[in-house]
Protein backbone atom coordinates (compact mmCIF):
# COMPACT_ATOMS: atom_id res chain seq x y z
CA UNK A 1 0.00 0.00 0.00
CA UNK A 2 0.91 3.25 -0.89
CA UNK A 3 1.86 5.67 2.40
CA UNK A 4 1.47 9.66 3.39
CA UNK A 5 4.60 11.26 5.15
CA UNK A 6 4.18 14.37 7.04
CA UNK A 7 5.20 16.74 10.00
CA UNK A 8 4.75 15.68 13.72
CA UNK A 9 3.79 18.89 14.21
CA UNK A 10 3.34 22.54 13.25
CA UNK A 11 2.84 26.33 14.57
CA UNK A 12 0.89 28.91 13.16
CA UNK A 13 -0.01 32.20 14.36
CA UNK A 14 -3.65 33.48 14.41
CA UNK A 15 -5.28 34.61 11.36
CA UNK A 16 -1.93 33.90 8.92
CA UNK A 17 -1.98 31.41 6.42
CA UNK A 18 -0.48 27.68 7.27
CA UNK A 19 0.55 25.10 4.67
CA UNK A 20 0.60 21.61 5.72
CA UNK A 21 3.22 19.74 3.05
CA UNK A 22 2.24 15.74 2.61
CA UNK A 23 4.89 13.61 0.60
CA UNK A 24 2.85 10.45 -0.73
CA UNK A 25 5.62 9.38 -3.55
CA UNK A 26 4.42 6.12 -4.09
CA UNK A 27 1.04 6.96 -4.92
CA UNK A 28 -1.10 5.20 -8.08
CA UNK A 29 -2.51 7.08 -10.65
CA UNK A 30 -5.82 6.41 -9.50
CA UNK A 31 -5.42 7.11 -6.02
CA UNK A 32 -7.48 10.57 -4.86
CA UNK A 33 -5.50 12.53 -2.08
CA UNK A 34 -7.56 13.30 1.06
CA UNK A 35 -7.13 15.33 4.24
CA UNK A 36 -9.25 15.21 7.30
CA UNK A 37 -8.71 16.71 10.55
CA UNK A 38 -9.17 15.42 13.99
CA UNK A 39 -9.97 17.89 17.05
CA UNK A 40 -9.31 16.78 20.66
CA UNK A 41 -11.43 13.87 21.56
CA UNK A 42 -13.38 13.55 18.68
CA UNK A 43 -13.77 11.43 15.70
CA UNK A 44 -11.78 12.90 12.21
CA UNK A 45 -13.68 14.92 10.15
CA UNK A 46 -13.06 15.82 6.34
CA UNK A 47 -11.68 18.68 4.88
CA UNK A 48 -10.84 18.30 1.60
CA UNK A 49 -9.95 15.59 -1.30
CA UNK A 50 -8.62 16.13 -5.07
CA UNK A 51 -7.00 13.96 -7.77
CA UNK A 52 -4.76 15.63 -10.00
CA UNK A 53 -6.27 19.72 -10.02
CA UNK A 54 -5.83 22.17 -7.18
CA UNK A 55 -9.21 22.51 -5.30
CA UNK A 56 -10.75 25.58 -2.91
CA UNK A 57 -13.92 24.96 -0.58
CA UNK A 58 -14.92 26.81 2.20
CA UNK A 59 -12.78 25.23 4.63
CA UNK A 60 -9.11 25.09 2.70
CA UNK A 61 -7.20 24.75 -0.75
CA UNK A 62 -5.49 21.51 -1.49
CA UNK A 63 -2.38 21.91 -4.48
CA UNK A 64 -1.15 19.04 -5.74
CA UNK A 65 2.12 18.71 -7.56
CA UNK A 66 2.16 18.21 -10.98
CA UNK A 67 3.79 14.30 -10.48
CA UNK A 68 1.50 14.62 -7.98
CA UNK A 69 4.09 12.98 -5.19
CA UNK A 70 3.64 15.49 -2.93
CA UNK A 71 0.56 17.77 -1.56
CA UNK A 72 -0.03 21.21 0.63
CA UNK A 73 -3.13 21.73 2.23
CA UNK A 74 -3.52 25.39 2.73
CA UNK A 75 -5.59 26.85 5.54
CA UNK A 76 -6.13 31.16 4.13
CA UNK A 77 -6.56 32.26 7.62
CA UNK A 78 -5.68 29.94 10.99
CA UNK A 79 -8.14 30.39 13.84
CA UNK A 80 -7.84 28.81 17.05
CA UNK A 81 -10.66 26.49 16.32
CA UNK A 82 -8.28 25.10 13.44
CA UNK A 83 -6.26 23.61 16.16
CA UNK A 84 -5.91 19.96 15.44
CA UNK A 85 -4.17 16.71 13.70
CA UNK A 86 -4.41 17.05 10.09
CA UNK A 87 -4.43 13.97 8.13
CA UNK A 88 -3.20 13.13 4.65
CA UNK A 89 -4.74 10.53 3.31
CA UNK A 90 -4.67 7.95 -0.11
CA UNK A 91 -8.09 6.55 -1.38
CA UNK A 92 -7.23 3.10 -2.94
CA UNK A 93 -9.04 1.46 -5.41
CA UNK A 94 -8.28 -1.85 -5.61
CA UNK A 95 -10.79 -4.69 -7.61
CA UNK A 96 -13.50 -1.71 -7.42
CA UNK A 97 -13.28 -1.20 -3.59
CA UNK A 98 -11.86 1.04 -1.62
CA UNK A 99 -9.73 1.58 1.64
CA UNK A 100 -8.32 4.81 2.97
CA UNK A 101 -4.69 4.65 4.54
CA UNK A 102 -4.16 7.23 7.19
CA UNK A 103 -0.61 8.45 8.25
CA UNK A 104 0.18 10.00 11.69
CA UNK A 105 -0.68 13.06 10.75
CA UNK A 106 0.49 16.59 11.78
CA UNK A 107 -0.54 18.62 15.04
CA UNK A 108 -1.29 22.22 14.14
CA UNK A 109 -0.91 24.88 16.95
CA UNK A 110 -2.67 27.92 16.72
CA UNK A 111 -0.92 30.54 18.47
CA UNK A 112 -3.11 33.65 19.56
CA UNK B 1 -29.86 13.00 10.55
CA UNK B 2 -27.85 11.94 13.02
CA UNK B 3 -25.08 10.39 11.00
CA UNK B 4 -22.87 7.99 12.25
CA UNK B 5 -23.33 6.97 15.83
CA UNK B 6 -21.70 4.59 18.31
CA UNK B 7 -22.35 2.51 20.68
CA UNK B 8 -21.57 2.36 23.61
CA UNK B 9 -19.23 5.32 24.53
CA UNK B 10 -17.09 3.94 26.82
CA UNK B 11 -16.22 0.41 28.28
CA UNK B 12 -14.02 -1.57 30.49
CA UNK B 13 -13.67 -5.04 29.99
CA UNK B 14 -11.92 -7.89 32.19
CA UNK B 15 -9.31 -9.73 29.99
CA UNK B 16 -11.00 -12.88 28.16
CA UNK B 17 -14.07 -10.88 28.05
CA UNK B 18 -16.40 -10.88 24.68
CA UNK B 19 -18.11 -7.71 23.53
CA UNK B 20 -19.75 -6.05 20.60
CA UNK B 21 -19.52 -2.46 19.04
CA UNK B 22 -22.69 -1.38 17.14
CA UNK B 23 -22.22 1.39 14.74
CA UNK B 24 -25.21 2.85 12.85
CA UNK B 25 -25.43 5.14 9.67
CA UNK B 26 -28.71 6.96 8.22
CA UNK B 27 -27.02 8.31 5.11
CA UNK B 28 -27.57 4.96 3.56
CA UNK B 29 -24.00 4.98 2.94
CA UNK B 30 -22.79 1.36 1.14
CA UNK B 31 -18.89 1.59 2.69
CA UNK B 32 -18.39 1.36 6.00
CA UNK B 33 -15.52 0.81 8.39
CA UNK B 34 -13.64 0.01 11.83
CA UNK B 35 -10.77 1.79 13.09
CA UNK B 36 -8.42 1.92 16.06
CA UNK B 37 -6.72 4.47 17.05
CA UNK B 38 -4.07 4.30 19.92
CA UNK B 39 -2.37 7.33 22.02
CA UNK B 40 -0.35 9.61 19.64
CA UNK B 41 -0.94 7.43 16.63
CA UNK B 42 -3.13 7.65 13.04
CA UNK B 43 -5.69 5.78 12.36
CA UNK B 44 -5.29 1.80 11.28
CA UNK B 45 -8.26 0.35 9.72
CA UNK B 46 -9.47 -3.19 11.12
CA UNK B 47 -12.26 -4.29 8.77
CA UNK B 48 -14.60 -3.06 6.11
CA UNK B 49 -17.61 -3.49 4.30
CA UNK B 50 -18.66 -2.57 0.72
CA UNK B 51 -22.34 -3.61 1.00
CA UNK B 52 -24.88 -5.39 3.02
CA UNK B 53 -23.70 -9.13 3.90
CA UNK B 54 -20.34 -8.66 2.82
CA UNK B 55 -17.01 -7.43 5.11
CA UNK B 56 -13.10 -7.83 4.28
CA UNK B 57 -10.18 -7.41 5.99
CA UNK B 58 -8.12 -4.19 7.13
CA UNK B 59 -4.48 -3.53 8.77
CA UNK B 60 -5.35 -4.94 12.04
CA UNK B 61 -7.79 -8.07 11.60
CA UNK B 62 -6.86 -10.16 14.27
CA UNK B 63 -9.02 -10.56 17.48
CA UNK B 64 -11.99 -8.92 15.84
CA UNK B 65 -15.01 -10.27 13.84
CA UNK B 66 -17.46 -7.96 12.09
CA UNK B 67 -20.73 -8.69 10.58
CA UNK B 68 -23.02 -6.55 8.13
CA UNK B 69 -26.25 -7.91 8.19
CA UNK B 70 -27.84 -4.48 7.55
CA UNK B 71 -27.04 -2.01 5.16
CA UNK B 72 -27.54 0.56 8.14
CA UNK B 73 -25.00 -1.44 11.01
CA UNK B 74 -21.45 -2.66 11.41
CA UNK B 75 -20.97 -4.65 14.07
CA UNK B 76 -17.36 -4.84 15.81
CA UNK B 77 -16.67 -8.09 17.87
CA UNK B 78 -14.56 -8.85 20.35
CA UNK B 79 -14.14 -12.65 21.31
CA UNK B 80 -11.75 -12.62 23.68
CA UNK B 81 -10.18 -9.59 24.64
CA UNK B 82 -6.41 -8.22 25.49
CA UNK B 83 -5.02 -5.80 27.55
CA UNK B 84 -3.46 -4.96 23.73
CA UNK B 85 -7.11 -3.78 22.27
CA UNK B 86 -7.49 -0.91 24.65
CA UNK B 87 -8.14 1.69 22.31
CA UNK B 88 -10.52 4.00 20.57
CA UNK B 89 -12.42 2.64 18.21
CA UNK B 90 -14.10 4.68 15.27
CA UNK B 91 -16.02 3.73 12.73
CA UNK B 92 -17.10 5.60 9.61
CA UNK B 93 -19.05 5.35 6.94
CA UNK B 94 -18.75 6.61 2.89
CA UNK B 95 -20.32 6.65 -0.42
CA UNK B 96 -19.93 4.24 -3.13
CA UNK B 97 -18.00 6.75 -5.68
CA UNK B 98 -14.52 7.30 -6.31
CA UNK B 99 -14.71 10.80 -4.69
CA UNK B 100 -16.68 10.05 -1.61
CA UNK B 101 -15.79 11.09 1.88
CA UNK B 102 -16.23 9.81 4.82
CA UNK B 103 -17.77 9.99 8.13
CA UNK B 104 -16.71 9.26 11.33
CA UNK B 105 -18.61 8.31 14.62
CA UNK B 106 -17.60 9.89 17.81
CA UNK B 107 -15.41 6.72 18.94
CA UNK B 108 -15.93 4.08 21.66
CA UNK B 109 -13.19 4.39 24.14
CA UNK B 110 -11.96 0.53 25.09
CA UNK B 111 -10.04 -0.25 28.34
CA UNK B 112 -9.30 -4.02 28.67
CA UNK B 113 -7.76 -4.61 32.00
Amino acid sequence: DAKTTQPNSMESNEEEPVHLPCNHSTISGTDYIHWYRQLPSQGPEYVIHGLTSNVNNRMASLAIAEDRKSSTLILHRATLRDAAVYYCILKQSTSGTYKYIFGTGTRLKVLA
Amino acid sequence: NAGVTQTPKFRVLKTGQSMTLLCAQDMNHEYMYWYRQDPGMGLRLIHYSVGEGTTAKGEVPDGYNVSRLKKQNFLLGLESAAPSQTSVYFCASSGSGRQGEQYFGPGTRLTVT
